[in-house]
């Protein structure tokens, strides 16, 4: 059974950093390309970045480019997203996603919860 | 980054068929068959409803069909039940990963 489980959210204050963990099971994680979607409250997805199989390549929305960094670890099976200078407008659920291609995000997290707040 | 619409709202009664659009541009669904739609009930993550327009995942019911027509996908839900109501999104590859804005479905 594909887990995904994701943990780090919590309240920051604004120019604050915080790094989000996902923990993956059941599948072999190193096949996959992995995203971070995330969710503001009361609205819709969104789409935040997302690494390549073997960690080579990243990319990332525009409004987070330069402040937030996707890494993975093949061997410990887990997914990172760093993220720095927070804004109020960060405030989400983020979302553990596997791509199984083609933006097929197929299995997610339950969400972890960050709020960017004073 | 392309915008995919959604039409905010659907509503529908139980039994009923209803359809969701999801416009996108040449760019994404125009030129490619990968438009995925996704299922989200408040409070729960979302979950893979259709993939590559069509085809429905392990476990989805086949009351749940997709079909694409230049730049516009469609979601139909036929047979509605109460279970149903909750929020839908598309997505398409394309220049880079967006979602729709998302559709809100009442069952009435």
């Amino acid at each position: 059974e594909v887990q995904l489980v994701e943990s780090g959210g919590g309240l920051v204050q604004p120019g604050g950093s915080v790094r989000l963990s996902c923990a993956a099971s059941g599948f072999t994680f190193s096949s996959f390309y992995m995203t971070w979607i995330r969710q503001a409250p009361g609205k819709g997805l969104e789409w935040v970045a997302h690494i390549k199989e073997d960690g080579s390549a990243q990319h990332y929305i525009d409004s987070v480019r330069g402040r937030f960094t996707i890494s993975r670890d093949n061997a410990m099976k887990s997914l990172y997203l760093q993220m720095n200078s927070l804004r109020a407008e960060d405030t989400a659920v983020y979302y553990c996603v596997r791509d199984s291609g083609w933006y097929r995000f197929e299995y997610w997290g339950h969400g972890t919860l960050v709020t960017a707040s004073s | 980054q392309s915008a995919l619409t959604q039409p905010a709202s659907v509503s529908g009664s139980p039994g009923q068929s209803i359809a969701i659009s999801c416009t996108g541009s040449s760019s994404d669904i125009g030129t490619y068959k990968y438009v995925s739609w996704y299922q989200q009930h408040p409070g729960k993550a979302p979950r893979l409803l259709l993939y590559e327009v069509s085809n429905r995942p392990s476990g989805i019911s086949s009351r749940f069909s997709g079909s694409k027509s230049g730049n516009t996908a469609s979601l139909t839900i036929s047979g509605l039940q109460a279970e149903d109501e909750a929020d839908y999104y598309c997505t398409s590859f394309g220049s880079s990963p967006v979602f729709g804005g998302g559709t809100k479905l009442t069952v009435l």
